[in-house]
């Protein structure tokens, strides 16, 4: 069974430029995570999708971030303008259901520098 | 809100020594309990988990027990390897569906 797959693994922009990361979840799983994850801090929420409605947004900066989930599989989070704090892995994460027992599944992520 | 307390790392140990890694939370209601691995170059694995109070999780020789009385879910491995060199992550979820991590505590193992 492939697993939660990232793209692209790394990138390196200057800021002010806008940026999109890319995520496919497991097959079956309708509900997707996004993440962000500091040098040495664990990961935070970020948005939360069941199927392509986000059910919780309210970590999300909305000013700079957005993200979408059309047809309710594939997702896309942007930045723009990106900031030198946007530095970060952006994690995308999926799980069949929202029963707090759930195991998420998290893809390799994406580590965004910002120059 | 909701948080996760983890001992701060890094932790260095030699092959088949005893590991303990703390963990205590603050949740409302009752939360499930996981520890997370990431090996270098990897996601994010679920290593283990445990949904109710005196539940023991246990994978690879990994075992923590949810301790309700204490609110703690301490991680223990009687015999550590050099494959288990990775950082290790506590996480809790509560009654508002959103998986709240701690810090993080690497470990390495030395042969």
């Amino acid at each position: 069974e492939a697993g939660v797959v990232q793209s692209p693994r790394y990138k390196i922009i200057e800021k002010k430029q806008p940026v999109a990361f890319w995520c496919n979840p497991i097959s079956g799983h309708n509900t997707l995570y996004w993440y962000l994850q500091n040098l040495g801090q664990g990961p935070e929420l970020l948005i939360r999708y069941e199927n392509e409605e986000a059910v919780d947004d309210s970590q999300l900066p909305k000013d700079r971030f957005s993200a979408e989930r059309l047809k309710g599989v594939d997702s896309t989070l942007k930045i723009q303008p990106a900031e030198l704090g946007d530095s970060a892995v952006y994690l995308c994460a999926s799980s069949q259901g929202r029963t707090n027992s759930n195991e998420q599944f998290f893809g390799p992520g994406t580590r965004l520098t910002v120059l | 809100g909701d948080s996760v307390t983890q001992m701060e790392g890094p932790v260095t140990l030699s092959e088949e020594a005893f590991l303990t890694i703390n963990c205590t939370y603050t949740a409302t209601g009752y939360p499930s309990l996981f520890w997370y691995v990431q090996y270098p170059g990897e996601g994010l694995q679920l290593l283990l988990k445990a949904t109710k109070a005196d539940d023991k999780g246990s994978n690879k020789g990994f075992e923590a027990t949810y301790r309700k009385e204490t609110t703690s879910f301490h991680l223990e491995k009687g015999s550590v390897q050099v494959s288990d060199s990775a950082v290790y992550f506590c996480a809790l979820i509560s009654g508002n569906e959103k998986l709240t991590f701690g810090t993080g505590t690497r470990l390495t193992i030395i042969p």
